[in-house]
């Protein structure tokens, strides 16, 4: 079953709006959740690294101002897009690691389809 | 410079028939981590398989492998009696230090899988 868990599935909603994407470890504690973004037929590109109890740390080009990560527990991330418009437009997921060695797989959510009109 | 290359976008096989798709990565760090991800239509990505670079043995699980040259820094991914079901977006990724241990991905292969 599931591991990593990631709320809402889908959204549309209006420009302007802000959405926020919920990703929680199901079974086990994760210290270190990460939030990537995927373009139609591209590869996943990491975001930003969510650090629990600490600021996330972004990738270069990515804007914290408008993608608030905050990982309040050891069990929950979420990644607020502030101010929608619509080349936000994109799919979303969220993993999360059991701890940091090395041959731990990161497991994922099943990812948020966000449509900005 | 690519750390993972992908270097087949689109794969066919006939059901049934054995598949491999290739990843070749760039590391200057002895000790890393290899993963093969499944990403369906549907969206969800799904661990397939892992090979540490220490590890002697090719990783096996179930009808995957991954076929692992040291030398030649590939780690391709062998499909064996391809189902319809395995249609769907490959990707290869590396853990290392260089990279703070985040996972790296290639840009992917989509296998599809003809009855």
């Amino acid at each position: 079953g599931a591991v990593v868990s990631q709320h809402p599935s889908r959204v549309i909603c209006k420009s302007g709006t802000s959405v926020k994407i919920e990703c929680r470890s199901l079974d086990f504690q994760a210290t270190t959740m990460f939030w990537y973004r995927q373009f139609p037929k591209q590869s996943l590109m990491l975001m930003a690294t969510s650090n629990e109890g600490s600021k996330a740390t972004y990738e270069q080009g990515v804007e914290k101002d408008k993608f608030l990560i905050n990982h309040a527990s050891l069990t929950l991330s979420t990644l607020t897009v502030t101010s929608a418009h619509p080349e936000d437009s994109s799919f979303y997921i969220c993993s999360a690691r059991r701890d940091a060695n090395s041959n731990q797989p990161q497991h994922f959510g099943d990812g948020t389809r966000l449509s900005i009109l | 410079a690519q750390k993972i290359t992908q270097t087949q976008p689109g794969m066919f096989v006939q059901e049934k028939e054995a598949v491999t798709l290739d990843c070749t990565y760039d590391t200057s760090d002895q000790s890393y981590g290899l993963f093969w991800y499944k990403q369906p239509s549907s969206g969800e990505m799904i661990f397939l398989i892992y090979q540490g670079s220490y590890d002697e043995q090719n990783a096996t699980e179930g009808r995957y492998s991954l076929n692992f040259q040291k030398a030649r820094k590939s780690a391709n991914l062998v499909i064996s009696a391809s189902q319809l079901g395995d249609s769907a977006m490959y990707f290869c990724a590396m853990r290392d230090r260089g990279s703070n241990y985040k996972l790296t991905f290639g840009k992917g292969t989509l296998l599809t899988v003809n009855p």
